[in-house]
This record gives structure tokens, sequence and C-alpha cells, in this order.
């Protein structure tokens, strides 16, 4: 089974730009959620989508975004960039079950390392 | 708020110790609870997971959780080198929401 695809890995974007990142899950999973992560921070969560909408959201501004669709496939966009946006953006699948089964465990794409200059 | 805090570290244990990793949750309705190992330009992996209270053994790891106390350990017996990472504690809500702590950096010297 592939495993989690997340295109581009590298990318180099000036402030003021956009830039749209993609995540291809596990086959099957259903669920897809997408994290920040800085030095120090941790995995800042941003927001999940199941079945093409968005079941849950973090604490980001508005100029962060996605969506999902009907494959699973799933985008995030982020909209008038910021020095401080540069980060690495992680992109997690996971399968649907009970709480107790193991099944909503999260499994990670290789990222994509984004610079904003 | 659901925040999930661990120490930054690092953490640093000689070869062959038990490295003990610790982490508090804010959401008394948390469901599940997770152990995530990242090393250095790498993906995080899970290592073990825990819903119960109580001890979970998986070969060299033992999680630990206690609702009563909103705390959830990770011990890692016989540590080795190849163990240095960052060990991130995720928790999952009632809302399939997941959240992660920022991580504790752990050194395992030879």
């Amino acid at each position: 089974k592939a495993g989690v695809t997340q295109t581009p890995r590298y990318l180099i974007k000036t402030r003021g730009q956009q830039v749209t990142l993609s995540c291809s899950p596990i086959s099957g999973h259903r669920s897809v959620s997408w994290y920040q992560q800085t030095p120090g921070q941790g995995l800042q969560f941003l927001f999940e989508y199941f079945s093409e909408t968005q079941r849950n959201k973090g604490n980001f501004p508005g100029r962060f975004s996605g969506r999902q669709f009907s494959n699973s496939r799933s985008e995030m966009n982020v909209s008038t960039l910021e020095l401080g946006d540069s980060a690495l953006y992680l992109c997690a699948s996971s399968g649907e079950g009970s709480a107790g089964t193991g099944s909503e465990k999260l499994f990670f794409g290789s990222g994509t390392q984004l610079s904003v200059l | 708020q659901k925040e999930v805090e661990q120490n930054s570290g690092p953490l640093s244990v000689p070869e062959g110790a038990i490295a003990s990793l610790n982490c508090t949750y804010s959401d008394r309705g948390s469901q599940s609870f997770f152990w995530y190992r990242q090393y250095s330009g790498k993906s995080p992996e899970l290592i073990m997971f825990i819903y119960s209270n109580g001890d979970k053994e998986d070969g060299r790891f033992t999680a630990q959780l206690n609702k009563a106390s909103q705390y959830v350990s990770l011990l890692i017996r016989d540590s080795q080198p190849s163990d240095s990472a960052t060990y991130l504690c995720a928790v999952k809500y009632n809302n399939n929401d997941m959240r992660f702590g920022a991580g504790t950096r752990l050194t395992v010297k030879p």
C-alpha cells in the first residue's frame, strides 16, 4: 500500500504570494489532516477533512484554507504569504473506526518545506 | 482550550538506561492518546497508542495513562542511541480532533 504523498517537497515563495500544497492519502483513508511544524512549536493543527467536509479547524487565520476532493485527495492553500508562514507543512491520513481499535492513528507524509522570502 | 504539554528537553540518558517522557493534557473529554517519534528531518511515526487507564507494553516501550490526573507517559527501557529523536505526545478529542504537544527531544549517549 502506498503511503501518504505530499507535493511539492520544497517551495520557495515571496511575501504576498499564494501557495497550494497537495496531499494524497493512503488508499481507503477518508480523513486528511494538515499540520504546520516550526522549530520549537511542535505540530500546530490546521484543519481536518473527512468526505469532502471540513470537520475540525485549528486557530489559524483565514489565509489558510483547504479542501478535499471526492477521491480523498486534499489541497491546502495559503494566501498573502507572510515570513512567519515559513514552516514544514505535514499532511496525515487516517482510517475510521471506534476509539480503542487504533484505526484512527495518523500516517504522515514527508511534508512540504515552505520558505517565504 | 485543547492543550497538550510536554517538557521540551533535551532529555539525555546513557545507553541502557530507562528514558521517561511525560505529557499532560487539558481536556477531560480526551479519548485516545498516542506517542509519535520523529527523527530529525523525517515525519512523525506512531510508536504507541493507549486508551485505558494503566500500562500498555510493546517491546521496550511502555505507555502509561492516568485519566484522573490527565497524564500520559512513555517509558523506553534499555535505551539505545537509535532512540535519539523527538517524541511527540498526541491527544485525540471526541470530535476526531488530534492535537500534539511540542515534543521532547531525547538523546541517548553511547
